[in-house]
């Protein structure tokens, strides 16, 4: 499995759009990228998954570049009840889901 | 999308005891399950993964005997953590994927372990 780095935490305020990237060099061809959602005690939450170019759902977009090396989740206009932790995750091994350290992302009023 | 829940929601036990945690995903039936564990401020960590009616797979350096994984049903998964120690507490997360539906793996809430 594709090994994924992110950043460990981010600031936003209201309103504004969030950017999250993710660097998975290793990714194989068979790979697809999926980013979940985890707020403090609770499970996580799928949000969106890709393969290449550009997913957009009702709670976010996807962007991944021709190499597929990266990817960024972009969360439009941020509430406080986005602050959260959000994981990428690149491909699964007979459904096993690695993840990596996330990204703690906090908005502010 | 598909609903998968756990019981119980937290527990509290002495050092010793044994602690069941049950996983049932509601609405799909689920050949796989996997068993996550959370430290505070970690990320999940991948301990096993449960097969409807075979032996669990574990990670490296799960013990299995410890963490007694039970998949008797297309639609419960459970986990027991046999003579709980301190070190034991934390959130226990399972998982399934809807082999009918969409690719992506439902969480349950998760079960806050405390052991005293």
């Amino acid at each position: 499995l594709a090994k994924t780095t992110q950043p460990i935490s981010m600031d936003s305020y209201e309103g504004q759009e969030v950017n999250i990237t993710c660097s998975h060099n290793n990714i194989a061809t068979n790979d697809y990228i999926t980013w979940y959602q985890q707020f403090p005690s609770q499970g996580p939450r799928f949000i969106i998954q890709g393969y290449k170019t550009k997913v957009t759902n009702e709670v976010a977009s996807l962007f991944i570049p021709a190499d597929r090396k990266s990817s960024t989740l972009s969360l439009p206009r941020v509430s406080l009840s986005d602050t959260a932790v959000y994981y990428c995750l690149v491909g699964s091994q007979g459904g096993k889901l690695i993840f990596g350290q996330g990204t703690e992302l906090s908005v502010k009023p | 999308g598909a609903v998968v829940s756990q019981h119980p929601s937290w527990v509290i036990c002495k050092s010793g005891t044994s602690v069941k945690i049950e996983c049932r995903s509601l609405d799909f039936q689920a050949t796989t399950m996997f068993w996550y564990r959370q430290f505070p401020k970690q990320s999940l960590m991948l301990m096993a993964t449960s097969n409807e009616g075979s032996k669990a797979t574990y990670e490296q350096g799960v013990e299995k005997d410890k963490f007694l994984i039970n998949h008797a049903s297309l639609t419960l998964s459970t986990l027991t953590v046999t003579s709980a120690h301190p070190e034991d507490s934390s959130f226990y997360i399972c998982s399934a994927r809807d082999p009918g539906g969409a690719a992506e793996q439902f969480f349950g809430p998760g079960t806050r372990l405390t052991v005293l």
